[in-house]
């Protein structure tokens, strides 16, 4: 079992749809969680970082349940420009090592 | 300011050849992580340097892999006798962080490796 599970998609939904994304981890002792961006044949680049408490950025919106060990993203209002694959990130610092999920790919349709 | 760079972007080789793939990480930080990606895949795990020290080499994938990181800055990451199945992109990342793990990564653009 990958310890950074993500469903591959992908997802197509229309402009101005709402879309969400769930990510499971099995390491209990993950404590920073993350969602990369990645374009196509570009290198990854950071959406936002999970709070404990949940946050939002714009559109976006992450939240933690570390009850049932997964997160999400929620992103409202799609764009054609939010069209990319979202990696979802665990780590646990004191093993000093980040696992990336192998990523969502959304495809938003005009 | 400038961000991460990595050389070559782009290298075929034959099969059996060694590799030097080099990475440049932002100035001032400490924490460098070298990742590959296979197409369509995920990142794994490569290798993780705390200054010029490596406290986590446990992703990489044979003897055939090492790294090293010199002045706490620029990292080298070399493959012996190329297989096939390295095929892959080779992302580099660094962070501020001196704890791993904890901080944003910022990543280079790559360096796609072919093997023939």
């Amino acid at each position: 079992r990958k310890e950074v599970e993500q469903d591959p998609g992908p997802f197509n939904v229309p402009e101005g749809a709402t879309v969400a994304f769930n990510c499971t981890y099995s390491n209990s002792a993950s404590q920073s969680f993350f969602w990369y961006r990645q374009d196509c044949r570009k290198e990854p680049k950071l959406l936002m970082s999970v709070y404990s408490s949940g946050n939002e950025d714009g559109r976006f919106t992450a939240q933690l349940n570390r009850a049932s060990q997964y997160i999400s993203l929620l992103i409202r209002d799609s764009k054609l420009s939010d069209s990319a694959t979202y990696l979802c990130v665990a780590s646990h610092s004191s093993a000093s090592k980040i696992i990336f999920g192998s990523g969502t790919r959304l495809s938003i349709r005009p | 300011g400038a961000g991460v760079s990595q050389s070559p972007s782009n290298k075929v080789t034959e099969k059996g050849k060694d590799v030097e793939l080099r990475c440049d990480p932002i100035s001032g930080h400490t924490a460098l992580y070298w990742y590959r990606q296979s197409l369509g895949q995920g990142l794994e795990f490569l290798i993780y340097f705390q200054g010029n020290s490596a406290p986590d080499k446990s992703g990489l994938p044979s003897d055939r892999f090492s790294a090293e990181r010199t002045g706490g800055s620029v990292s080298t990451l070399t493959i012996q006798r190329t297989q096939q199945e390295d095929s892959a992109v080779y992302l580099c990342a660094s962070s501020l962080a001196s704890a791993g793990g904890t901080d944003t990564q910022y990543f280079g653009p790559g360096t796609r490796l072919t093997v023939l």
